[in-house]
């Protein structure tokens, strides 16, 4: 079955880029992927899945700001022009062997 | 407009039960599957329960911690899914989340739409 490891915290200065890692457990770097994003009290909203290849699905309403990169263990959401709604909490999620697996989440504060 | 609801959380003595409820409305509801995750105060997202579409032959799957305890089941004429808790701990506390979950491929399934939760607070 899949690990996601996400580090806890990262920050960034309002306006600036960010990008968040989750990495992929040996074996399991061909798995596609989801990122969430919660933001404080609120439930979570599902950004976008990345697939294998690198390429990613974004759901609805998502802004273009927020894009998916990476095709092997490690994993990349990457937040551009930072605006204050952005702070939150970012869990990557995958799936294998009859389960659901998070990440421990990477809580981002905007500066 | 999807809308994901979910109800009947509270607070519960420990080895009693719980049933939650998640309404849906706004899509195909036969076409999705449903998964619970929660969130104990503080802490990150952890996985509950899944159960597949008709089409995948509406089976299911538990986390561990659950397994034997919580039985996930929908009614596609409603659009609803339900989590009954048995037995329940003092760490099952946590807000549930109900997820409608597409299909990725055959039996893979991922959350993309998200309830607001409800709390289920388990103590004596």
């Amino acid at each position: 079955q899949p690990v996601l490891t996400q580090s806890p915290s990262a920050s960034a200065s309002l306006g600036a880029s960010v990008k968040l890692t989750c990495t992929l457990s040996s074996g399991h770097s061909h798995y596609a992927m989801a990122w969430h994003q919660q933001q404080p009290e609120k439930g979570p909203r599902y950004l976008m899945m990345l697939h294998s290849d690198g390429s990613h699905t974004k759901g609805d309403g998502i802004p273009d700001r927020f894009s998916g990169s990476g095709s092997g263990a490690e994993r990349y959401l990457t937040i551009s022009s930072l605006q204050s709604e952005d702070e939150a909490d970012y869990y990557c999620q995958t799936w294998g062997g009859g389960i659901q697996v998070f990440g421990g989440g990477t809580k981002l504060t905007v500066l | 407009e999807v809308q994901v609801v979910e109800s009947g959380g509270g607070l519960v003595q420990p080895g009693r039960s719980l049933r939650l409820s998640c309404s849906t409305s706004g899509f195909t509801f036969g076409d999705y599957g449903v998964t619970w995750v929660r969130q104990a105060p503080g802490k990150g997202l952890e996985w509950v329960s899944l159960i597949r579409n008709a089409a995948d032959g509406g089976t299911t799957d538990y986390a561990a911690s659950v397994r034997g305890r919580f039985t996930i089941s929908r009614d596609d004429s409603k659009s609803n899914a339900y989590l009954q808790m048995n037995s329940l701990k003092t760490e099952d506390t946590a807000v549930y989340y109900c997820a409608r979950d597409r299909r990725y491929s055959s039996g893979s399934y991922y959350p993309d739409f998200w309830g607001q939760g409800t709390l289920v607070t388990v103590s004596s």
